[in-house]
């Protein structure tokens, strides 16, 4: 079935840091992607998302980019910020379940520093 | 502008214990979900429901059982509590028609079970 593969944390920073956080994917159809973000004690809030191949989905300094050959799509930002310290969790939903059976993947926690 | 809202915020029950948890959501959202957060574990789907009246299982549906006589509720039971469902749920929404993709997320209930 489809799967969501993210790096495992924490990643800690120092602020101003180059961030990545890796994700990949396994899918049989062709899902929408998404990077969804967790501030302590709150709910889920999606970042940013790309619905196909090499769309580029971005939102606050954050980027992602759909990248079929490799089945990625990784998290980046080029300077972060003590306030971006949070759980990122990568997601798919497959267009063929109705596009509405999301899979998450692990969570990344991300510490930074000032 | 309340958006999607859930209670109570925590609870604590004891093995055995009826548990109802309420999710309401005021964007008459078609798609509502059920998720449970486990460290190591990301978010695992326990129902969703495409429409008042039309609910299906999701990942890890045991134990629960959910109803939506209401477009905007969402209730989830735990008909008997386990210490094993001692986890964080969110209840999601997403809207029917272009982006129904994107899930907006509640801001959790914390249940521990004794």
């Amino acid at each position: 079935g489809d799967s969501v593969t993210q790096m495992e944390g924490p990643v800690t920073l120092s602020e101003e840091a180059f961030l990545t956080i890796n994700c990949t994917y396994t899918a049989t159809g062709y899902p929408s992607l998404f990077w969804y973000v967790q501030y302590p004690g709150e709910g889920l809030q999606l970042l940013l998302k790309a619905t196909k191949a090499d769309d580029k989905g971005s939102n606050k300094g954050f980027e992602a980019t759909y990248r079929k050959e490799t089945t990625s799509f990784h998290l980046e930002k080029g300077s972060v910020q003590v306030s971006d310290s949070a759980v990122y969790f990568c997601a798919l939903s497959d267009l063929n379940t109705g596009g509405f059976k999301t899979i998450f993947g692990a969570g990344t926690r991300l510490f930074v520093k000032a | 502008d309340a958006g999607i809202t859930q209670s109570p915020r925590y609870k604590i029950t004891e093995t055995g214990r009826q548990v109802t948890l309420m999710c309401h959501q005021t964007w008459s959202h078609s798609y509502m979900f059920w998720y449970r957060q486990d460290l190591g574990h990301g978010l695992r789907l326990i129902y969703y429901s495409a429409a008042a009246d039309i609910t299906d299982k999701g990942e890890v549906p045991d134990g629960y059982v959910v109803s939506r006589s209401k477009t905007e509720n969402f209730p989830l039971t735990l008909e008997s509590a386990t210490r094993s469902q001692t986890s964080v749920y969110f209840c999601a929404s997403s809207p029917p028609r272009a982006g129904k993709e994107t899930q907006y997320f509640g801001p959790g209930t914390r249940l521990l079970v004794l």
